[in-house]
Order: structure tokens, then sequence, then C-alpha cells
């Protein structure tokens, strides 16, 4: 059984369109993560709910909207999709939240999408 | 500014040992991680690090020393397959994953 899953795994789409990725953990975890991995290699936070609430939302545009509908689930859909939204996102979760809770050490990644904007 | 810097590239022949260092500057620390990522994969769990000193698993160990910030990965007996990206990554003081670029290792024959 894959713990972290997200479809699809490829997209490829013209600017201005809408698309969504979805993820999926069957880990049992509080915490989800959407992450951003531009072509120079970096991970980027973009998101992080924690039992269904936001925890983290950093400096992304308002075109990204995460949407959890439960703590298993951590959707992204992106508006309006531009050139520089090109990149692999990676959806991940783990046992330890952002609030101070014990660490356990370890992010189980999905597969990762890889986005192609044209 | 938060900053983790580490090597972009390295190579290193088969059966030999390879340390990859990682430095950091971070907004508080609650433990150092070394991630694998092979090429069009996700990143795997390797080590985490939150006291001084070496951690040995296998094949692999971490350093960390908090005092001068940082970190190495030690990989003995390289094979073939340990070609990969290798991420360090450091938890700040609001459990926030700060990640480097990682460092692309090539193993030759």
């Amino acid at each position: 059984d894959t713990a972290v899953s997200q479809t699809p795994k490829y997209l490829v789409t013209q600017m201005g369109n809408d698309k969504s990725i979805k993820c999926e953990q069957n880990l049992g975890h509080d915490t989800m993560y959407w992450y951003k991995q531009d072509s120079k290699k970096f991970l980027k936070i973009m998101f992080s709910y924690n039992n269904k609430e936001l925890i983290i939302n950093e400096t992304v545009p308002n075109r990204f909207s995460p949407k959890s509908p439960d703590k298993a689930h951590l959707n992204l859909h992106i508006n309006s999709l531009e050139l520089g939204d090109s990149a692999v996102y990676f959806c991940a979760s783990s046992q330890a939240g952002t609030s101070g809770n014990e660490v356990t050490g370890e992010l189980f990644f999905g597969e990762g999408s890889r986005l192609t904007v044209l | 500014g938060q900053n983790i810097d580490q090597p972009t590239e390295m190579t290193a022949t088969e059966g030999a040992i390879v340390q990859i260092n990682c430095t950091y500057q971070t907004s508080g620390f609650n433990g150092l991680f070394w991630y694998q990522q092979h090429a069009g994969e996700a990143p795997t769990f390797l080590s985490y690090n939150v006291l001084d000193g070496l951690e040995e698993k296998g094949r692999f160990s971490s350093f960390l020393s908090r005092s001068k910030g940082y970190s190495y990965l030690l990989l003995k007996e390289l094979q073939m397959k340990d070609s990969a990206s290798y991420l360090c990554a450091v938890l700040d003081s609001n459990y926030q994953l700060i990640w480097g670029a990682g460092t692309k290792l090539i193993i030759k024959p």
C-alpha cells in the first residue's frame, strides 16, 4: 500500500488554466504538507496542515489554495497558472506537528507531481 | 535570514568513502535531517540528529555539532545505487523544516 499518494504524477497545461493536485495519506498522521521543488532543486514549503487546520502558509501567491477535507487528504488547487509555476510538487505527511509535539524525525513524501505550464 | 549550505556536486569512486558537509544558520534548532533523493523520485529519510555526536546506521553515518552549526553525512563502501542527491534540512524553532539545495553525488566505477 502506498503511504502517501498524489495524483496526477504528470500534468501539462496551458498558461491561465486552473488545475488541482490531490494527495492522500494512509499513515494516520496529523500533519500534511505541500512542497515545491523547482529546477534549482530547492524544496520549499508552501503549506502545512495539522488536523485539517492551516499551520504554515508561506508567501505563495493566493492563486494557490490548499483544501483539507479531512486529516488524510490535502489537495492543492492552482488558479491562473503561470510559466513560473512549472515545478515538481511534493505532498508529505508526518506524525510531528508544528505546535511543539514530539518530533519523530521523518517526513513521508508522495512521489511528486511534475507540473509543466506551456 | 535562514540558510543551509552544502556543496552542489561531489564525485566519488565505488567502494570508497565520501563525506557530505552541511552548515546551517537558522532561527532556533530542533534537529537536523538528511534525506536521499534519486533522480525523479521523492526524498526518503536517512537520519535525524538533535544531539552532538555521530549516529551510525549501516553504511551511513551522520554527525552533528550544534555549536558550529555543522553536520556531515558519511557514506562508506560506496555502491553505484548511492548515486543520488543528499538533502540537509534543519527543523527551526517553529518546527519548520528549512531545506538545503542538496548535494548531487556521482559514483564512478
